[in-house]
């Protein structure tokens, strides 16, 4: 079955830092996919998707690439605040009409120290 | 602009009893999703319902079960809760189904004790 897997948390960054966090997945076709965004006590945000191959998602100055070849989906964003302290969960949605379950990773929490 | 409201949004219930969790859709959005999130986890999802019809059914048992109203709205309902159960319960509403374009609401907390 479809499945998401992300890289270990939590992490830790000072203010201004490079920011990767890792993610592929496993699933049949293409997938579209999707990075969430969890702040403490809400529910989530979606903060950028990317529905075919190459495509590139952004926002808020968060990026990533749909790679069919690597079957990976990489947040990245080149100068961290500390407003961007959450969790991060990324996902995928089958390809199919009709299969509308969202398929999540177990999420990766990152702090940034000022 | 209202977005997706979920009542309540904390809960504590005994072990055996039932419980309902209620989700009202973002204004002009007809599907409503629910997931379930464990402590440190990711949501799993449960089920979706779309014209008052469950459509999509993830991998949990019977014990779970929803309704949709004509107004959208949706309620969550658990009998015989486990220990196990206690989690934060998410619903989520689209319009038509149409996958991304969801919006969450902030959860309801389920303490089973």
């Amino acid at each position: 079955g479809d499945s998401v897997t992300q890289m270990e948390g939590p992490v830790t960054l000072s203010e201004e830092a490079f920011l990767t966090i890792n993610c592929t997945y496993t699933a049949t076709g293409y997938p579209s996919l999707f990075w969430y965004v969890q702040y403490p006590g809400e529910g989530l945000q979606l903060l950028l998707k990317a529905t075919k191959a190459d495509d590139k998602g952004s926002n808020k100055g968060f990026e990533a690439t749909y790679r069919k070849e690597t079957t990976s989906f990489h947040l990245e964003k080149g100068s961290v605040q500390v407003s961007d302290s959450a969790v991060y969960f990324c996902a995928l949605k089958p390809p199919n009409f009709g299969n509308e379950k969202l398929t999540f990773g177990t999420g990766t929490r990152l702090t940034i120290i000022p | 602009d209202a977005g997706v409201t979920q009542s309540p949004t904390h809960l504590i219930k005994t072990r055996g009893q039932q419980v309902t969790l209620r989700c009202s859709p973002k204004s002009g959005h007809d599907t409503v999703s629910w997931y379930q999130q464990a402590l440190g986890q990711g949501p799993q999802f449960i089920f979706q319902y779309y014209e008052e019809e469950e459509r999509q059914r993830g991998n949990f048992p019977d014990r779970f079960s929803g309704h949709q109203f004509p107004n959208y709205s949706s309620e969550l309902n658990v009998n015989a809760l486990l220990l196990g159960d206690s989690a934060l319960y998410l619903c989520a509403s689209s319009l038509g189904g149409q996958g991304g374009g969801y919006t969450f609401g902030s959860g309801t907390r389920l303490t089973v004790v």
